[in-house]
């Protein structure tokens, strides 16, 4: 069975703090990937997509990156946080070959930014 | 991508039978109408999808009209365990937007 892992759980970090999350899928391959942000109370955002390899797509410039260095690792970073970007973080994933694009979510990571 | 609309939020006690009705009037033909469960400080739970008619599965039922511009979670004999804000999307592979949902409050 497939499943997803985000670290850490959660952070606090100050501004204008660098910022690394990671995601990594175990079984499946060539999975699409996302990133999503849901502040308190809110719907969920979606920053980046990604159907392979090197390819990435923001939805929402800002100041965050993503990248994805090999095929079931998905990392969101950033040089310099803003308070703005305290919120919950979510990677998902969906198959990228079959199915209907539905997607799995992991577990988030909470980040606050002071 | 399909606008969706639902109620921001709902009531209901242990024991009954919850229906959450979703509008997307811009539904495509390709497009699926999909239901998400979220608990604080989880990522969404995938519960339920369909095209047309109802589907059912061991957690909900989904009604689709024929016209396929709304769609009824339906959640039989709700406990409290069931406390979540609920997402309806509709999806053409690879992306989606979620709405703020339906916050569903059980009690006791």
């Amino acid at each position: 069975s497939q499943t997803i892992h985000q670290w850490p759980a959660t952070l606090v970090q100050p501004v204008g703090s660098p910022l690394s999350l990671e995601c990594t899928v175990e079984g499946t391959s060539n999975p699409n990937l996302y990133w999503y942000r849901q502040a308190a109370g809110r719907g969920l955002q979606l920053l980046f997509y990604s159907v392979g390899i090197g390819q990435i797509s923001s939805e929402v410039p800002q100041n965050l990156s993503a990248s994805r260095p090999q095929d079931r690792q998905f990392i969101l970073s950033s040089k310099k946080l803003l308070l703005s970007d305290s919120g919950f973080y979510l990677c998902a994933w969906s198959s990228g070959t079959s199915g209907r694009g539905t997607q799995y979510f992991g577990p988030g990571t909470r980040l606050t930014v002071l | 991508l399909a606008k969706t609309t639902q109620p921001i939020s709902m009531d209901s006690y242990e024991g009954q039978e919850v229906n959450i009705t979703c509008s997307h009037n811009n539904i495509a033909t390709n497009d699926y109408i999909t239901w998400y469960q979220q608990f604080p400080s989880q990522g969404p739970r995938f519960i339920i999808q369909g095209y047309k008619t109802k589907v059912t599965n061991e957690v909900a039922s989904l009604f689709i009209p024929a016209d396929r511009k709304s769609s009824t979670l339906s959640l039989p004999r709700v406990s409290l365990s069931d406390t979540a804000v609920y997402y309806c999307l509709v999806l053409n592979f690879n992306k989606f937007y979620f709405g703020s949902g339906t916050k569903l409050n059980v009690k006791p």
